[in-house]
């Protein structure tokens, strides 16, 4: 079990370009969650999904950022139109059905220049 | 919203020493999990914990949810054992509120 995957683990844009951020959640777990980290702070809850649904976006900004986690494949974060402010460790973590604990993967470092 | 708030927000030791750091929050939970972010950027899960008393090796946690507190302690801390310790805490739907860490130094 290759635990979370998330990839890249670094992506460098410039303002005003898409950034793209995959997650494969765990063998077997069907819940997937977005973090971000600013330096030096704590983790700000994103998103919540399920397969093929949200079940919680109340942190995501309301604009340029979506996020989905389809029926086949990995789940993604898509920031349009990057601002310096977005540059940040993004994680991905996920859960089985009933149980709370989460498994994080090694992020992404997002720059934007 | 709930509010996190971790202590002491650094700490500095000598390998071998033991230590405790603490999580209030402001609200009944009934999730509650410590995370250990290594140097490098990981994060790992050290336990799930929304109430009671839990032990692996040298770490072990207690919630006391009916106070809104949780402890983590180390024993005979490793310089591996650097890092930042979250808590993380969740109310129904899984969402975490994290606090904002005590960072761990553990000189050789």
């Amino acid at each position: 079990n290759a635990g979370v995957m998330q990839n890249p683990r670094h992506l460098v844009r410039r303002r005003g370009q898409e950034a793209r951020l995959r997650c494969s959640p765990m063998k077997g777990h069907s819940h997937v969650y977005w973090y971000r980290q600013l330096p030096e702070e704590g983790l700000k809850f994103m998103v919540y999904l399920q397969k093929e649904n949200i079940i919680d976006e109340s942190g995501m900004p309301k604009e340029r950022f979506s996020a989905e986690f389809p029926k086949e494949g990995p789940s993604i974060l898509r920031i349009q139109q990057v601002v310096r402010g977005d540059s940040a460790a993004y994680f991905c973590a996920s859960s089985i059905q009933g149980y709370h604990g989460y498994t994080f993967g090694s992020g992404t470092r997002l720059t934007v220049v | 919203g709930i509010q996190v708030e971790q202590s002491p927000p650094d700490l500095i030791l000598q390998e071998g020493a033991n230590s405790t750091l603490r999580c209030n929050f402001s609200d009944s939970v009934n999730n509650l999990q410590w995370f250990h972010q290594n140097p490098w950027g990981q994060l790992i899960n050290l336990f799930y914990i929304p109430s009671g008393t839990k032990q692996n090796g040298r770490l072990s946690a207690t919630t006391v949810a009916t106070e809104r507190y949780s402890l983590l302690y180390i024993s005979s801390s490793q310089t591996t054992d650097s890092g930042v310790y979250f808590c993380a805490v969740g109310q129904g739907a899984q969402k975490l509120v994290f606090g904002q860490g005590t960072r761990l130094t553990i000189n050789p």
